[in-house]
């Protein structure tokens, strides 16, 4: 067990909807990312926050976007879903992020979304 | 831009038999931290083995060890007395703590059989 937690374990959604996913950092982790894994791209890094305050975008869609709270979990939305959005969705996270950071990002156990 | 390749998309060991993962990466930066990620059949993303690119001695986590070619931009990963257990997706990956974000580069992964 990472430490890290991930809401809902499976989404099953229909085309043109609206989801949040949610994740809780490991206690003490600032750093919060967001990564997609789907069987034609791999996995790929969407979005990074620290402390409440966005720091990183990746291949990120308009369609979809995310934020940290206060007490540090994250919720990535996703709306007007489609067909090619059905992936598991990754939150990871980390004590600190910056240049020159060494710590390790830890995973969650994903969720896996669905769109039919 | 930094890139990962793992040119066995799979691979089969017999029991307590030794098999290595190959990775090479693309990258212009000389500080970056090297990582195997293992992915069972449960999806969780579990850190295999980690690298320090200024480090010239491998990591070695139990049966798990690395053979770290920096010039070559090489990073073989070797599971020693495979088990079961370690039947899974291996991701090598790739992190430079320049980059002003934190993301993970990954490979495409390496699936990994174990036969009885």
């Amino acid at each position: 067990d990472s430490g890290v937690t991930q809401t809902p374990k499976h989404l099953i959604t229909a085309t043109g909807q609206r989801v949040t996913l949610r994740c809780s950092p490991r206690s003490g982790d600032l750093s919060v990312y967001w990564y997609q894994q789907s069987l034609d791209q791999g996995l790929q890094f969407l979005i990074q926050y620290y402390n409440g305050e966005e720091r990183a975008k990746g291949n990120i869609l308009e369609r979809f976007s995310a934020q940290q709270f206060p007490d540090l979990h994250s919720e990535l939305n996703l709306s007007s879903l489609e067909l090619g959005d059905s992936a598991l969705y990754f939150c990871a996270s980390s004590v600190f992020s910056g240049q020159g950071s060494t710590d390790t990002q830890y995973f969650g156990p994903g969720t896996r979304l669905t769109v039919l | 831009a930094q890139t990962v390749t793992q040119s066995q998309p799979e691979m089969s060991v017999q029991e307590a038999e030794t098999v290595t993962l190959s990775c090479t990466y693309d990258t212009s930066e000389s500080d970056y931290y090297l990582f195997w990620y293992k992915q069972p059949p449960s999806r969780q993303m579990i850190l295999v083995i980690r690298q320090e690119a200024y480090k010239q001695q491998n990591a070695t986590e139990n049966r798990f060890s690395v053979n770290f070619q920096k010039a070559a931009k090489s990073f073989s990963l070797k599971i020693s007395d495979s088990q079961l257990g370690d039947a899974a997706m291996y991701f090598c990956a790739y992190r430079s703590p320049m980059n002003r974000d934190d993301k993970i580069i990954f490979g495409k992964g390496t699936r990994l059989h174990i036969l009885p």
